[in-house]
C-alpha cells in the first residue's frame, strides 16, 4: 500500500527565499508523480507532472525532481513571492492501482 | 469556460437526508473522478470512471452511488447522509486514465448536522 509523506507539514519564509518541499513515497512502481496547489477554499491546481521515465519537470520557478529509487521527490520554488502562499501537494500514481495517492500537505506562507 | 464544475458549492443538510453533487467536465476527458478531503485536509480517492465504466470504488459505503450519464458528467448522490460525511468533495477529470495530469473542480463542502 503506497504511503505518500511531504515534509514539513508548514513553512514560513520572507519574500525572495528560495524553498525546497519535499514529498517521500513507499511504493516506487509509479506511473508518475504530480504536485499540487490547493488555496484555501479552492480547488486543486495541477503544477507539474513528472512521469516514472523523467528526472525532473520544470515550469518557470517552479521545478520538480524525481528519484524513484529512493522514494524522492522535491518541488524547488525559486524567488518566492506572497502569492506562491497555498498548500502544497504531490501524488503518485501507482501501476496497478489506477489512482492517484496524495501526500498530507505543506502549507507555506511567503511574508512580504 | 470552467473546466470542471461542481454543484453546489456549499450543501448543508440534516442527518438521515439524501443528497447530490453534480459534475461536469467541458474538456473532453475520459475520466472523472470523486475525492474526499477531510478536516484535517486529507485527500482521498472515492470513484474513477472512464468512459461511463466504473473503474475503482475504493471501499465507500453503498450509501454512495456515483452515477454517470455520459463522458462529460459524473454525479454522486448520498443517501441516509451521517455526520462522518461532512467533508469537501472535488470532482476531477483526465484525459485518460493513470497517465495524464488530473483537472479538479473547486469542491462541494458538505456539512451535516
Amino acid at each position: 500500500k503506497q504511503e505518500v509523506t511531504q515534509i514539513p507539514a508548514a513553512l514560513s519564509v520572507p519574500e525572495g527565499e528560495n524553498l525546497v518541499l519535499n514529498c517521500s513515497f513507499t511504493d516506487s512502481a509509479i506511473y508518475n508523480l504530480q504536485w499540487f496547489r490547493q488555496d484555501p477554499g479552492k480547488g486543486l491546481t495541477s503544477l507539474l507532472l513528472i512521469q516514472s521515465s523523467q528526472r525532473e519537470q520544470t515550469s518557470g520557478r517552479l521545478n520538480a525532481s524525481l528519484d524513484k529509487s529512493s522514494g524522492r521527490s522535491t518541488l524547488y520554488i525559486a524567488a518566492s513571492q506572497p502569492g506562491d502562499s497555498a498548500t502544497y501537494l504531490c501524488a503518485t500514481m501507482n501501476t496497478g492501482f489506477q489512482k492517484l495517492v496524495f501526500g498530507t500537505g505543506t502549507r507555506l506562507l511567503v511574508s512580504p | 469556460d470552467t473546466a470542471v464544475s461542481q454543484t453546489p458549492k456549499y450543501l448543508v443538510t440534516q442527518m438521515g437526508n439524501d443528497k447530490s453533487i453534480k459534475c461536469e467536465q467541458n474538456l473532453g476527458h475520459d475520466t472523472m473522478y470523486w475525492y474526499k478531503q477531510d478536516s484535517k485536509k486529507f485527500l482521498k480517492i472515492m470513484f474513477s470512471y472512464n468512459n461511463k465504466e466504473l473503474i475503482i470504488n475504493e471501499t465507500v459505503p453503498n450509501r454512495f452511488s456515483p452515477k454517470s450519464p455520459d463522458k462529460a458528467h459524473l454525479n454522486l448522490h448520498i443517501n441516509s447522509l451521517e455526520l462522518g460525511d461532512s467533508a469537501v468533495y472535488f470532482c476531477a477529470s483526465s484525459l485518460m486514465l493513470n497517465t495524464d495530469t488530473q483537472y479538479f473542480g473547486p469542491g462541494t463542502r458538505l456539512t451535516v448536522l
